[in-house]
Order: C-alpha cells, then structure tokens, then sequence
C-alpha cells in the first residue's frame, strides 16, 4: 500500500503566522510520531500518537506547538506565532503499534521555511 | 537520557569500495534497539539496519552490516562494495526497549548524520 504522506511538501510562511502540516500514515497504522530536523541537527522528536491513549507531548518545544490525530488516522501539527527558529524540515513517522518490534516508517516531510 | 553521538560529519568512499561509519550512544539502559536509516535527496529516511541489544550477534542486510560492541556502546556501520546510489545522509538511532506502559515512549534517538559521498 502507499507509504506516509506529508502536505505541503514545502511551506513559506511570515513570522508571526500560523501553519498546520499534514501527516496521513499508512493505512492500519496505530501508533504515529513527529521529528523536526533543523538544519545540521539530528531529527529531534516531538510528539507520539498511540491508538486511543493520550499521546507524549513531552518534545513539544514550546505552546505554540500542538498536534491532533482525528480518527485515530491523519494527524496535524499546528505551530502558532512562527517565529524564524522553527524553520526545518518535519517528518512523520507511522508504525504498526508501539511493540518493540515495530518499525517506524517515515513520511518525505514538510520543509517549513519562517521568513 | 540518552544520547547518540556521530562524530563524521561527511565521509567519502570510491565505488565498489567498502566505508565504516561510526556512532556511539549512552545509556543506562540493558535492553534497546539500535538502528541506522538512510536519507537521500528526497529527505525519506529509510531504515537501513536494526540491532537488537540483547544479540550478541551483528546485524547484516546485504552490502550493509554493523559491529556492535555493547560494552563499548558503539555502533559502527560498514557499507561493502559501495555504489552510487548509497550516497545519503546515514542516521544512527536509539529506541529504548521499555513497555510503552511502563512509561517509556517509543521515540527514536537520533545522532547529528553522516553525509556520505560515493564517488565513481
């Protein structure tokens, strides 16, 4: 089946605007992630999404930053009041289910450029 | 918490030759999950290899295989008979091994990337 796919691949944005990307994971994947890649940086998480259970917040690096999952398939990241710093690329990933044995498939990201 | 670190901000390898990229992590952790993905041009990261830390066995995927000396808490990756289109940015990760109810997430850990370039 297709793999995970981003929207838009790319986004120009003013600072101080609001941007939603889009993530759809594979289909029957339960458990779905976030990673933002900064320029010359490793891809740093932000949040994770688990079937029906409260999702981890915890690399979400400030209030502007949130994310819903609908439907338990296609999630959004909204980032408030961009500022220049979150210029990167955002990936998604989705997997199976939260097992040790799952294998995380990634979406070709959103690059997010904050003039 | 853990880290992964990668020391080889670029490396370059001739065609048909064989390239070792390294990575180290920390932990505290006995039980984890190691990885490299591959990200080319496109930015899709593909999963390249897995090690799991309880084998003491190397994990080995074609022309790709790892050593992994858990003691040393190293995780290199050598790339055999190197082709052009391995060219990419190589990532080394971390998954702890943790239930995700018992509190643990399972995020990847990743180092800063290798960019390697194959050159014919």
């Amino acid at each position: 089946g297709a793999g995970v796919s981003q929207s838009p691949s790319n986004k120009v944005t003013e600072k101080g605007k609001d941007v939603e990307l889009r993530c759809d994971p594979i289909s029957g994947h339960t458990a779905l992630y976030w990673y933002r890649q900064s320029l010359g940086q490793g891809l740093e998480f932000l949040i994770y999404f688990q079937g029906n259970s409260a999702p981890d917040k915890s690399g979400l690096p400030s209030d502007r930053f949130s994310a819903e999952r609908t439907g338990g398939s296609v999630s959004t990241l909204t980032i408030q009041r961009t500022q220049q710093e979150d210029s990167a690329v955002y990936l998604c990933a989705s997997s199976l289910g939260w097992g040790v044995q799952e294998t995380q498939y990634f979406g070709p990201g959103t690059r997010l450029l904050v003039l | 918490a853990q880290t992964v670190t990668q020391s080889q901000p670029e490396m370059s390898v001739q065609e048909a030759e064989t390239v070792t990229l390294s990575c180290t992590y920390d932990t505290s952790e006995s039980d984890y999950y190691l990885f490299w993905y591959k990200q080319p041009p496109s930015r899709q990261m593909i999963l390249v290899i897995r090690q799991e830390a309880y084998k003491q066995q190397n994990a080995t995927e074609n022309r790709f295989s790892v050593n992994f000396q858990k003691a040393a808490k190293s995780f290199s990756l050598k790339i055999s008979d190197s082709q052009l289109g391995d060219a990419a940015m190589y990532f080394c990760a971390y998954r702890s091994a943790k239930h995700f109810y018992g509190g643990a997430t399972n995020k990847l850990i990743f180092g800063t990337g290798t960019l390697l370039a194959v050159q014919p």
